[in-house]
């Protein structure tokens, strides 16, 4: 079975509204989670790093004032999609591992539609 | 430079054929080395991990060499099922996965 979600599993909102994706480790404790972007036809872009108890740490181009993260228990990470625009529609998934050396678990996705 | 170079494809084989897929990776501290397989619109899943021993589990062969920095994943007796994309994984100390492009792949009957 699952041991990541992701909820919503999709969304349709409108331009400059914000939109919060929440994930979960279902089984496990996860001090760090990761996010990533899919673009129709293109890899996972890894976003961002979400650390349990302190600041996330973003890839280079990724603004942090835009896509605001926040792990605030061990077994949930959100991304907030502030003031989301057309362009930002995407696939968004996050993944975490058991521990720092174990396979990453990926959850479902979150299919964004900003319109 | 992208940290993972992928050959995109697309990839279309007959059934029982052998396909091989290669990536190259940048950074030389790169950790750990994983094959994904991701079916449309779903997330990926673990196909297997790479190492530079070889590590083999079925029709699928993984292999991974450091020196030249490339991994590579070999598929005997295509099925109609391996029809996805399989992405190349490269892990940096702090865990951080970076994927590349990606290959698609379609097994014709």
């Amino acid at each position: 079975g699952a041991v990541v979600s992701q909820h919503p599993s999709w969304v349709i909102c409108k331009s400059g509204t914000s939109v919060k994706i929440e994930c979960r480790s279902l089984d496990f404790q996860a001090t760090t989670m990761f996010w990533y972007r899919q673009f129709p036809k293109q890899s996972l872009m890894l976003m961002a790093t979400s650390n349990e108890g302190s600041k996330a740490t973003y890839e280079q181009g990724v603004e942090k004032d835009k896509f605001l993260i926040n792990h605030a228990s061990l077994t949930l990470s959100t991304l907030t999609v502030t003031s989301a625009h057309p362009e930002d529609s995407s696939f968004y998934i996050c993944s975490a591992p058991r521990d720092l050396v174990s396979e990453q678990y990926f959850g479902p996705g979150t299919r964004l539609t900003v319109t | 430079r992208k940290e993972v170079e992928q050959d995109p494809g697309p990839f279309n084989v007959p059934e029982g054929a052998t396909v091989a897929f290669n990536c190259t990776y940048s950074n030389s501290a790169s950790q750990s080395f994983f094959w994904y397989r991701q079916d449309c619109r779903k997330e990926p899943k673990l196909l297997m991990s790479v190492y530079s021993s070889g590590n083999e589990d079925g029709r699928f062969t993984a292999q991974l060499n450091r020196a030249s920095q490339y991994i590579s994943l070999l598929i005997r007796d295509s099925k109609l099922s391996d029809s996805a994309t399989y992405l190349c994984v490269v892990t940096k100390p702090g865990n951080q996965f970076y994927f590349g492009t990606g290959t698609s792949l379609t097994v014709i009957p």
